[in-house]
């Protein structure tokens, strides 16, 4: 039962290198979202997605890139990464006004 | 646009002892309500959720949360905490029909002490 799974666990990445985070889920859910979480800030979000093919801005895109070619799959991508990109990530997904089910989240430091 | 509010960033207190962790919302439309509950390097586990229905729900581990539309509030409680209770707390809203997003609070550390 594995629910939603991100890899890697933990990266350090140099500034300006680039990286994906990978997630997949096996719930069939349409609805997939990444967040970052940083120390007294709660979770913002990244991007999200209703269906394959379909995905849109969240609170806070800039440095990011994300595409959803299945259902079951929802890469981030960082470009050009920078300090301000440190943060833990979160993966989730979700059905229709139902819960979100998240990943164990990825530990990024960029120095 | 939807926003949070968790007064109190820690909470503490004794083993036994009554749980509250406060959740004020506010949102154009009656929104979904969840408390989410994050252990060390962990990702976050669904407590309890208020979608329609019943404004008093009950969640896992003892916890139950009101939903008082009048206060806007959704406040967290259990009756008696133990150790294992000690993790981060989020409250997050989301808007029926706004593509199931959701907004969270800042998160309440609770801490448990014998």
């Amino acid at each position: 039962n594995a629910g939603v799974t991100q890899t890697p666990k933990f990266r350090i990445l140099k500034i300006g290198q680039s990286m994906t985070l990978q997630c997949t889920q096996d719930m069939n859910h349409n609805y997939m979202y990444w967040y970052r979480q940083d120390p007294g800030m709660g979770l913002k979000l990244i991007y999200y997605s209703v269906g394959a093919g379909i995905t849109d801005k969240g609170e806070v895109p800039n440095g990011y890139n994300v595409s959803r070619s299945t259902t079951e799959d929802f890469p981030l991508r960082l470009e050009l990464a920078a300090p301000s990109q440190t943060s833990v990530y979160f993966c989730a997904s979700s059905e229709l006004n139902t819960e979100a089910f998240f990943g164990q989240g990825t530990r990024l430091t960029v120095v | 646009a939807q926003s949070v509010t968790q007064l109190g960033s820690h909470v503490s207190v004794s083993e036994g002892a009554l749980v509250l962790l406060r959740c004020n919302y506010s949102s154009s439309v009656p929104p979904y309500l969840f408390w989410y509950v994050q252990y060390p390097n962990q990702g976050l586990q669904l407590l309890l959720k208020y979608t329609t229905g019943a404004t008093l729900v009950k969640g896992i581990n003892g916890f139950e949360a009101e939903f008082k539309k009048s206060e806007t509030s959704f406040h967290l409680t259990k009756p008696s905490a133990h150790m294992s209770d000690a993790a981060e707390y989020f409250c997050a809203v989301s808007e029926p029909g706004g593509g199931n997003k959701l907004t969270f609070g800042t998160g309440t550390q609770l801490k448990v002490e014998l």
